[in-house]
């Protein structure tokens, strides 16, 4: 079975500071994983997807993200935090391109000092 | 172009009630899937639907949740004798063949309340 687990359910960073939101997976699949992004009271939004393609990710916002079998991680980076990240933050694994569900992590709450 | 959309976006009902939720996909996705959002659930799988295939109906929770997808396009949720449990979220998402089918794209979401 497939799972998903985010690291730290909060994590606050100042603006302009280097933003890390950890995600592991477990899949005995080769996976697909996504970040997605929701702001209060929005739907999710997808900021970027690993599709075995390149580990390196780019999404939208300057966020990106890297696939690590041996770590079995995909976590997600921006180098310079801006106010407007401050949102909630989802990690999600599926089994690949022919649909099927998004299982999530829990997510994490980003929080933006100034 | 119009993404997903839900109604109604929020929804207080009694306890024992039975609620519908609507949801409108992204026009030419062949694919719709149900979640749900709570504090003390996270986010949950509840039903996913593909073209004419069976749905894949692994997450709902209990015999009191139901959906169709009426025409390959419009979909309900449909909870009976709703309970205090089933308060939360309920998220509506699409995703099409030509986009990849894993890129999937989410509505606003219906606020459930049951009192």
């Amino acid at each position: 079975a497939q799972s998903v687990t985010q690291l730290g359910s909060h994590v606050s960073v100042s603006e302009g500071a280097l933003v890390l939101l950890r995600c592991n997976y477990s899949s005995s699949v080769p996976p697909y994983l996504f970040w997605y992004v929701q702001y209060p009271n929005q739907g999710l939004q997808l900021l970027l997807k690993y599709t075995s393609a390149a580990t390196l990710v780019k999404g939208i916002n300057g966020f990106e993200a890297e696939f690590k079998k041996s770590e079995t991680s995909f976590h997600l980076t921006k180098p310079s935090a801006h106010m407007s990240d401050a949102a909630e933050y989802f990690c999600a694994v599926s089994e690949g391109n022919q649909g099927g569900k998004l299982i999530f992590g829990q997510g994490t709450e980003l929080s933006v000092k100034p | 172009g119009a993404g997903v959309s839900q109604s109604p976006s929020n929804k207080v009902t009694e306890k024992g009630k039975d609620v519908e939720l609507r949801c409108d996909p992204i026009s030419g996705h062949t694919a719709l899937y149900w979640y749900r959002q709570s504090l003390g659930q996270g986010l949950e799988f509840l039903i996913y639907f593909q073209g004419n295939s069976a749905p894949d109906k692994s997450g709902l929770p209990s015999d009191r949740f139901s959906a169709e997808r009426t025409g390959g396009s419009v979909s309900t949720l449909t909870i009976q004798r709703t309970q205090q449990e089933d308060s939360a979220v309920y998220l509506c998402a699409s995703s099409s063949y030509n986009r990849g089918f894993d890129e999937q794209y989410f509505g606003p979401g219906t606020r459930l309340t049951v009192t």
